[in-house]
């Protein structure tokens, strides 16, 4: 089974500066990855899927990037509502979902 | 707008059972297929099964199988999660998804509120 790792755990930053995070998986998931933004008491919301593409309502200071293993979602100046917690999530055939940890960006 | 709200959550006993809801509005409900998908504080997110648009093709997680069935009542715009043999590890907040598919993978997009579960004695 594949497995993602998501990295740091917690990523605490000032509303305005850019924000890094970072998805590996276990073997190569080709584009097939998606991000996530879980703001507290409320469910996750899908960011990014296949790897890049924005899902209908993200802004445009989301980005994703990566391929195979390694994958990247940015965040160019952060607003006061980006801080949540992210997830990226590998889907395969069978079907199979499986999403990493999750990255907690809290106010510096 | 994608609108999902589910119920059927609560208290129940180890080796009980309970029957999810998830009613949709705001979209063609009879076009997209359905996830379940359930959150602990300690597994994470962990998706559980999918339910086809038609209702005909049914996948589950391997640790769910057996115990836990997916269907869907299209005239009615729900789908449904009956948990039987409940376990004090399937306590979590349970939510359904709508299924969206990009060029090749297919994702959750347009999630409920959650239904909380919690298993105990």
């Amino acid at each position: 089974e594949i497995v993602l790792t998501q990295s740091p755990a917690t990523l605490s930053l000032s509303p305005g500066e850019r924000a890094t995070l970072s998805c590996r998986a276990s073997q190569s998931v080709s584009n097939n990855l998606a991000w996530y933004q879980q703001r507290p008491g409320q469910a996750p919301r899908l960011l990014i899927y296949d790897t890049s593409n924005r899902a209908s309502g993200t802004p445009a200071r989301f980005s994703g990037s990566g391929s195979g293993t390694d994958f990247t979602l940015t965040i160019t100046s952060l607003a006061p509502e980006d801080f949540a917690v992210y997830y990226c999530q590998q889907s395969s055939d069978g079907p199979s979902y499986i999403f990493g940890q999750g990255t907690r960006l809290d106010i510096k | 707008q994608v609108q999902l709200v589910e119920s059927g959550g609560g208290v129940v006993q180890p080796g009980g059972s309970l029957r999810l809801s998830c009613v949709a509005s705001g979209f063609p409900f009879q076009s997209f297929g359905m996830h379940w998908v359930r959150q602990t504080p300690g597994k994470g997110l962990e998706w559980l099964a999918l339910i086809w648009d038609d209702g005909n093709n049914k996948y589950y997680t391997d640790s769910v199988r057996g115990r836990l069935t997916v269907s869907r009542d299209n005239s009615k715009k729900t789908v449904f999660l009956q948990m039987n043999s409940l376990r004090v590890d399937d306590t979590a907040v349970y939510y359904c998804a709508r299924r969206y598919c990009g060029r090749s993978k297919c994702y959750f997009d347009g999630w409920g509120q959650g239904t909380l579960v919690i298993v105990s004695s």
